[in-house]
């Protein structure tokens, strides 16, 4: 069965510091994997995919991830992290059971911006 | 183009009560997910209608049901209302049922069982 693992629970960094949110994955077959933002009393947006069509991932707000097969990682990324990052973040893998598609979700890690 | 909005936005109901949680998609995604958040942990998947069917769902026992509608609307509904049925509500509609499909979410339902 596919799973994600998501290291650490909480992520500080200070403004204009390298984000870095670490997503493992588990899974049987080429997997498809999501990552997305969820601010306070909000619901989920979407952050970047990937769908095997490139490794390397660029997504909205300045957001980046690398699919590393070998390594079973999908890693996300921004150079410079802005206070308005500050929110949790959920890596995902997309499973494909009996024709549906449910997406299956990380822990989450919630990140912190010091100013 | 309208988002997926869910109503309401909060409720708080009495364990034993029956509950019903609404989500309109965008025009034109044929497929509904409901997902409950548990606080401090990411959605799990409850279940999918395709085409106003149920195509499939997670480990959530049956008194978790759902019904699509040919207008793109949607329901929950939850009976015999438990404390730990406590959570986030959330629905996400995508255009199809494929896994590469993206799936929109809506803001959520918190739902609070006393």
């Amino acid at each position: 069965a596919q799973s994600v693992t998501q290291l650490g629970s909480h992520v500080s960094v200070s403004e204009g510091a390298l984000v870095l949110l670490r997503c493992n994955y588990s899974s049987s077959v080429p997997p498809y994997l999501f990552w997305y933002v969820q601010y306070p009393n909000q619901g989920l947006q979407l952050l970047l995919k990937y769908t095997s069509a490139a490794t390397l991932v660029k997504g909205i707000n300045g957001f980046e991830a690398e699919f590393k097969k070998s390594e079973t990682s999908f890693h996300l990324t921004k150079p410079s992290a802005h206070m308005s990052d500050a929110a949790e973040y959920f890596c995902a893998v997309s499973v494909v059971a009996s024709g549906n598609t449910p997406l299956v979700f990380g822990k989450g890690t919630r990140l912190s911006v010091i100013a | 183009e309208t988002g997926v909005t869910q109503s309401p936005t909060h409720l708080i109901k009495t364990r034993g009560q029956q509950v019903t949680l609404r989500c309109s998609s965008q025009s034109g995604h044929n497929t509904v997910s409901w997902y409950q958040q548990a606080l401090g942990q990411g959605p799990q998947f409850i279940f999918q209608y395709y085409r106003e069917e149920e195509n499939g769902r997670g480990n959530f026992p049956p008194r978790f049901s759902g019904l699509q509608f040919p207008n793109y609307s949607s329901e929950l509904n939850v009976n015999a209302l438990e404390l730990d049925d406590s959570a986030l509500y959330l629905c996400a509609s995508s255009l199809d049922r494929g896994p590469s499909d993206e799936q929109y979410f809506g803001p959520g339902t918190r739902l609070t069982v006393t």
